[in-house]
């Protein structure tokens, strides 16, 4: 089955630890996305990536860091610089910059 | 100021009412835009891209308004099942590539 798989689906961390969240699509998307989502609030934009190897920064990027090595993989590592790191991450990819997108099923984050 | 704006809601309707919701976005350079649908603790899910001639799915039709710089979604014939939260989208405004959302409208339809 083609798809974006996120794992894993809920992650405790203690605070002052860095956590880093998966991300991968077989769906030959190039560009792929990373965002936040605290309880009712929208999707905040942290990184995204059009190409392997280049990505840029977001709204909301500070504390947050990434890497494209591969086509297939865009892991986000949440930093224990992030003040606030407890939130619902979603990792979407799309075949390009301009298209629509498709989500992950999500990272619930909580930090203890 | 944020780069898409939405009215958070919430529409409480009733089934069979007809809602719309807009979307306004800030940089007139924008390419691409979208309406996705989010269940609570669910991930959102592509409802329909919104094409400059407008477009329309079974009982949902999106327009698009490049002069005043907004799109709109209008559910017809409401069921329960439309009750979520419906988020719009936007590409390529500030950034190529650059695909930001709105804060999402809250809709409760009720019998």
């Amino acid at each position: 089955d083609g798809g974006i798989t996120q794992s894993p689906k809920y992650l405790f961390r203690k605070e002052g630890q860095n956590v880093t969240l998966s991300c991968e699509q077989n769906l030959n998307h190039d560009a792929m996305y990373w965002y936040r989502q605290d309880p009712g609030q929208g999707l905040r934009l942290i990184y995204y990536s059009q190409i392997v190897n280049d990505f840029q920064k977001g709204d909301i990027a500070e504390g947050y860091s990434v890497s494209r090595e591969k086509k297939e993989s865009f892991p986000l590592t949440v930093t224990s610089a992030q003040k606030n790191p407890t939130a619902f991450y979603l990792c979407a990819s799309s075949i390009s910059g301009q298209t629509e997108a498709f989500f992950g099923q999500g990272t619930r984050l909580t930090v203890v | 100021r944020k780069e898409v704006e939405q009215d958070p809601g919430p529409f409480n309707v009733p089934e069979g009412a007809t809602v719309a919701f807009n979307c306004t976005y800030s940089n007139s350079a924008s390419q691409s835009f979208f309406w996705y649908r989010q269940d609570c603790r669910k991930e959102p899910k592509l409802l329909m891209s919104v094409y400059s001639s407008g477009n329309e799915d079974g009982r949902f039709t999106a327009q698009l308004n490049r002069a005043s710089q907004y799109i709109s979604l209008l559910i017809r014939d409401s069921k329960l099942s439309d009750s979520a939260t419906y988020l719009c989208g936007q590409a390529g405004g500030t950034s190529y590539g650059k695909l930001t959302f709105g804060q999402g409208t809250i809709l409760t339809v009720h019998p």
